[in-house]
């Protein structure tokens, strides 16, 4: 148990279909991060949030919409995606952005696949 | 730019030790990050080094040179349940982590 849950844990979806991952910590942590993992990369930085305020969109298509209602909740709206965007979501959370020596903690992810 | 490097994959026996390198190139260093990740899991934190030298933590330590771009994570007393991809992460002043590749270590009986 890491206090960050994402659901769902496995999507399936067409490319016309729009979808929500969901992400929620209990760690009272101010930032929380959207990560793309796909076989053989690194990790890919999507959105930042601190103290529910965007900070860094890494210029990621706007078909992948983020929201961020508070602190302990983080959304990622999926619209009209494209096969190769067939990954591992993985949402973590921080005490605060860019804060030097703490660690940011990572849900289990959310396994897309897009047919 | 950042660029950071680390083998794809390691094999080792189990009761062994193994060390699993990262270089990097950066500006700004603040800090560097070890991860543990186990297929279909999330990534869980192991070890954190922002001065040169060794950080040990049980089974696991975690080296850091500054000037050489350079850190290795060291795993002693190898288990099966060692197994997994291991993340090295930089981070800069005022912007955030930048992962590496991942190595996947096997750890074989």
């Amino acid at each position: 148990e890491t206090g960050v849950t994402q659901t769902p844990r496995h999507l399936v979806m067409g490319m016309t279909n729009k979808k929500s991952l969901k992400c929620e910590q209990h760690l009272g942590h101010n930032a929380m991060y959207w990560y793309k993992q796909s076989a053989k990369k690194p990790l890919e930085l999507m959105f930042v949030y601190n103290f529910k305020e965007q900070t860094e969109n890494n210029s990621v298509p706007s078909r992948f919409s983020p929201e961020c209602p508070n602190s302990s909740h983080l959304f990622l709206h999926l619209h009209t995606l494209q096969p190769e965007d067939s990954a591992l979501y993985l949402c973590a959370s921080s005490q605060v952005y860019v804060s030097s020596n703490q660690p940011q903690h990572f849900g289990d992810g959310t396994r897309l696949s897009i047919l | 730019g950042q660029n950071i490097d680390q083998p794809t994959e390691m094999t080792a026996t189990e009761g062994a030790i193994v060390q699993i390198n990262c270089t990097y190139q950066t500006s700004g260093f603040n800090g560097l990050f070890w991860y543990q990740q186990h297929a279909g899991e999330a990534p869980t934190f192991l070890s954190y080094n922002v001065l040169d030298g060794l950080e040990e933590k049980g089974r696991f330590s975690s080296f850091l040179s500054r000037s050489k771009g350079y850190s290795y994570l060291l795993l002693k007393e190898l288990q099966m349940k060692d197994s997994a991809s291991y993340l090295c992460a930089v981070k800069n002043y005022g912007q955030n982590f930048v992962f590496g590749p991942g190595t996947r270590l096997s750890v074989l009986p």
